[in-house]
């Protein structure tokens, strides 16, 4: 089973509306944590926000903010005013264990178009 | 910010070449480096983790011999493809994280686009 499932491919959102980027995860470790990165087509990996499993708030960095359901295991990311510069690949990432060596395991992205 | 310098920032060269990438943390020491392949239009795939002064560990599937990775400092990783070929033509991607405490995130570097003719 995929461990971070995200389900939209391709979103299309309108400059200065906000949007909702889907993101699912599987874990049985209680202890867990979940990223968001942002791509460029130039590539570099950009770290937006991070959501640990004992957090009790959502977490919010300026305009992005992370709906964290932990009953449903979802963590889809909010981008609120959205500007053509958000145009980029977004990946969901989940590190599993506390304090942890592991990695990071990524999604498969969704391709955000802002249009003008 | 943390930051990850990533060198070089593109390779195109002819088969059977060995080609070294740089990977440094510029403003923190990284205990651990992850190194990544792209390909087009889809997710970073994992192909090892590396500690510094350890060997690396590599992901099934992934040629050690093909893919050799050094991490003899803090601060520094390579990843050199040995003899390569139009198949390893790809985005490889550097990452490093200061700690292991869960908020830590993980830095990238800007990636090296690989180009075997």
């Amino acid at each position: 089973a995929q461990k971070i499932t995200q389900t939209q491919p391709g979103m299309f959102v309108q400059e200065k509306e906000a949007v909702t980027l889907d993101c699912t995860y599987d874990t049985s470790d209680p202890s867990y944590g979940l990223f968001w990165y942002k791509q460029p087509s130039s590539g570099e990996m950009i770290f937006l926000i991070y959501q640990g499993s004992y957090d009790q708030q959502n977490a919010t960095e300026g305009r992005y903010s992370l709906n964290f359901q932990k009953a449903r295991k979802s963590a889809n990311l909010v981008i609120s005013a959205s500007q053509l510069g958000d145009s980029a690949m977004y990946f969901c990432a989940m590190r599993e264990g506390a304090g942890s060596q592991g990695n990071l395991i990524f999604g498969k992205g969704t391709k955000l178009s802002v249009k003008p | 910010g943390a930051v990850v310098s990533q060198h070089p920032s593109r390779v195109i060269c002819k088969s059977g070449t060995s080609v070294k990438i740089e990977c440094r943390s510029l403003d923190f020491q990284a205990t651990t480096m992850f190194w990544y392949r792209q390909f087009p239009k889809q997710s970073l795939m994992l192909m090892a983790t590396s500690n510094e002064g350890s060997k690396a560990t590599y992901e099934q599937g992934v040629e050690k011999d093909k893919f050799l990775i050094n991490h003899a400092s803090l601060t520094l990783s390579t990843l050199t493809v040995t003899s390569a070929h139009p198949e390893d033509s790809s985005f490889y991607i550097c990452s490093a994280r200061a700690g292991t405490g869960m908020p830590q995130p993980q830095h990238f570097g800007d990636g090296t686009r690989l180009s075997i003719l």
